[in-house]
């Protein structure tokens, strides 16, 4: 069956840098677009930003241009986020979805932890 | 950036039929899709392109949108249907491509 995992999150200071990844299995990941979403604590759902099948495409969210990157090793299956230059307000659940490519998310993975704090 | 605007809350007796509310300057011409999202788990989508059901979900939860409001209802409702429900649309004004959510609304089931 379809699974996403996470990992990567931890506790890091501000100003600090993160990788996040996101291992995929049971489909054809090189087809799909990939997003991360996050959550806040006591937050919604926030959209992060989305990588097209082939890579080529990349868009984020304002609040985060410059000091994510999202890319994708499709030869591994994996999704991935690099996180720099945190913020307190980066503290969240951050989950990888695949988009069904027509704008929605029908498989998320669990989700993984980045706290921000001194 | 587009705005979707959800009711904090909903509170809805069991076996009674729950409408959540998805609020955006002409929604209906957009493809509104929901998901419902409980403590410590991962969202699920119970509705795409308006008022499709993933397989799986349930025949209660269905959806409609139309002008300036889309709605998710859920009827008989059962207790394990508490949960976050957010609605999302794509955006593609702008400088670029946006995924949208709505702040979301806690669904209490009485």
């Amino acid at each position: 069956q379809v699974q996403l995992v996470e990992s990567g999150g931890g506790v890091v200071q501000p100003g600090g840098s993160l990788r996040l990844s996101c291992a995929t299995s049971g489909f054809s990941f090189s087809a799909y677009a990939m997003h991360w979403v996050r959550q806040a604590p006591g937050k919604g759902l926030e959209w992060v930003a989305v990588i097209s099948y082939d890579g080529s495409n990349k868009y984020y969210t304002d609040s985060v241009k410059g000091r994510f990157t999202i890319s994708r090793d499709n030869s591994k299956n994996t999704l991935y986020l690099q996180i720099n230059s945190l913020r307190t307000e980066d503290t969240a659940v951050y989950y990888c979805a695949r988009e069904t490519g027509a704008t929605d998310f029908d498989c998320w993975g669990q989700g993984t932890v980045v706290t921000v704090s001194s | 950036s587009y705005v979707l605007t959800q009711p904090p809350s909903v509170s809805v007796a069991p076996g009674k039929t729950a409408r959540i509310t998805c609020g955006g300057n002409n929604i209906g011409s957009k493809n509104v899709h929901w998901y419902q999202k409980k403590p410590g788990q991962a969202p699920v989508l119970v509705i795409f392109y308006d008022f499709d059901r993933p397989s799986g979900i349930p025949e209660r939860f269905s959806g409609s949108n139309s002008g300036n409001t889309a709605t998710l209802t859920i009827s008989r409702v059962e207790a394990g249907d508490e949960a976050d429900y957010y609605c999302q649309v794509w955006d593609s004004n702008g400088d670029h491509p946006n995924w949208v959510f709505g702040g979301g609304t806690k669904l209490t089931v009485l």
